[in-house]
């Protein structure tokens, strides 16, 4: 049962390229969700999806894109990376909301942008 | 200023000692509250979820407390072993207009020493 799981796990890109970031997740869970965690912040919440078809923006979404492909695999768009988007990024399920249901993470994805 | 603040923010124990991580929060109105442990390079694991009825809850060698009318919370291990060495997030969970939000801590790091 591996969880949930994200590729690649290290990324390096240059200012203006794009990228994308993928998640699947085996537990059958309803909603899906991508958190950004920097140095001396809590995670933020990038988009989520709270069942497959649907998706919205979180608390920080500018520069982002995200799909929900099926019900297991939830990607990560950066259609023009910029330095300010440098960050540790976790892929998240959860069975219902995730206010009212333990959060499963991935094992994160490290992105430099230089 | 954090809706979830943690402290201390970073601690160092020696190994067989116990230790108390706090968690303060000002979000409202309270749905539950959660803490998760993160390995250095990992993604965060859920220990503990209580809900408003409920002031405390253990999950082995950690026990977690909340007094809901101070909005307090505090997360106590005990007899630290060296893989307890992690980061320590503190979540909670609000609902607003049927939808509950999640707003996270910025985590107390724990170092336990031989």
């Amino acid at each position: 049962n591996a969880g949930v799981t994200q590729t690649p796990k290290f990324q390096v890109l240059k200012t203006g390229q794009s990228m994308t970031l993928q998640c699947a997740q085996d537990m059958n869970h309803n909603s899906m969700y991508w958190y950004r965690q920097d140095p001396g912040m809590g995670l933020r919440l990038i988009y989520y999806s709270a069942s497959e078809g649907t998706t919205d923006k979180g608390e920080v979404p500018n520069g982002y894109n995200v799909s929900r492909l099926n019900k297991r695999e939830f990607s990560l768009r950066l259609e023009s990376a910029a330095p300010s988007q440098t960050s540790v990024y976790f892929c998240a399920s959860s069975p219902g909301q995730a206010g009212g249901n333990t959060i499963y993470f991935g094992e994160g994805s490290w992105l430099t942008v230089v | 200023k954090n809706q979830v603040e943690q402290s201390p923010q970073s601690l160092i124990i020696l190994e067989g000692k116990n230790c108390t991580l706090q968690c303060n929060y000002t979000v409202s109105p309270f749905s539950n509250l959660r803490w998760y442990k993160q390995d250095t390079g990992r993604g965060p694991v859920s220990l503990t979820i209580m809900t408003f009825s409920e002031n405390t809850k253990s999950n082995g060698r950690y026990t977690a407390t909340l007094d809901a009318d101070t909005k307090q919370s505090s997360l106590h291990i005990t007899a630290s072993q060296l893989s307890d060495s992690a980061s320590y997030i503190c979540v909670v969970s609000v609902s607003s207009g049927g939808y509950q939000k999640v707003t996270f801590g910025t985590g107390t790091k724990l170092q336990v020493i031989p």
